[in-house]
């Protein structure tokens, strides 16, 4: 059971390029959610997903789009980095509603120079 | 001004101390509360929630004040292993989302 998990871990982006984060979770959770985590500020929602075949803006949505491709898997794209993408995404899921308990994917970090 | 508020500390305090958190939140909506704890580079993991009624989990106690809209989190006898950033979360206005404090940063020293 490997609970949440996130790939890359790690990754550098030049200004302009695309990437995809990808996130799987092995919990049979309803929901599953992107952040990102910035030095001084608390973790902002970008994107959620109340169910499968449903998302919704969160927070800080500009610049990135998901997908929800099954229940399982939860991706995060950057069609076009910029410097202020940089920063540590983490991927998290609950079973159903926002206040069940929230498991956290062990985040990117991702650098776009 | 910021929804959840932290002292970022850090808290630097010997093994065995006592040490308190708090927090405090701006939406008088908020339902649901919770400390999260972050160790050094990796994710945030649900140390408690935090009811209205106050409760206590081993070394951990939570407390809620609604009226002042105030989260409070005390760890007695501090381990070295208490060690890390301890984050406070409230759920947004609807319902729908978590919002989270910046977090406070804990260093237990032996």
């Amino acid at each position: 059971n490997a609970g949440v998990t996130q790939t890359p871990k790690f990754q550098v982006l030049k200004t302009g390029q695309s990437m995809t984060l990808q996130c799987a979770q092995d919990m049979n959770h309803n929901s599953m959610y992107w952040y990102r985590q910035d030095p001084g500020m608390g973790l902002r929602l970008i994107y959620y997903s109340a169910s499968e075949g449903t998302t919704d803006k969160g927070e800080v949505p500009n610049g990135y789009n998901v997908s929800r491709l099954n229940k399982r898997e939860f991706s995060l794209r950057l069609e076009s980095a910029a410097p202020s993408q940089t920063s540590v995404y983490f991927c998290a899921s609950s079973r159903d509603r926002v206040a069940d308990t929230q498991y956290f994917g062990p985040g990117t970090r991702l650098t776009v120079l | 001004r910021k929804e959840v508020e932290q002292d970022p500390g850090p808290f630097n305090v010997p093994e065995g101390a006592t040490v308190a958190f708090n927090c405090t939140y701006s939406n008088s909506a908020s339902q649901s509360f919770f400390w999260y704890r972050q160790d050094c580079r990796k994710e945030p993991k649900l140390l408690m929630s935090v009811y209205s009624s106050g409760n206590e989990d081993g070394r951990f106690t939570a407390q809620l004040n609604r009226a002042s809209q105030y989260i409070s989190l005390l760890i007695r006898d501090s381990k070295l292993s208490d060690s890390a950033t301890y984050l406070c979360v409230v759920t947004e206005k609807g319902g729908n989302k978590l919002v989270f404090g910046a977090g406070t940063i804990l260093r237990v020293k032996s």
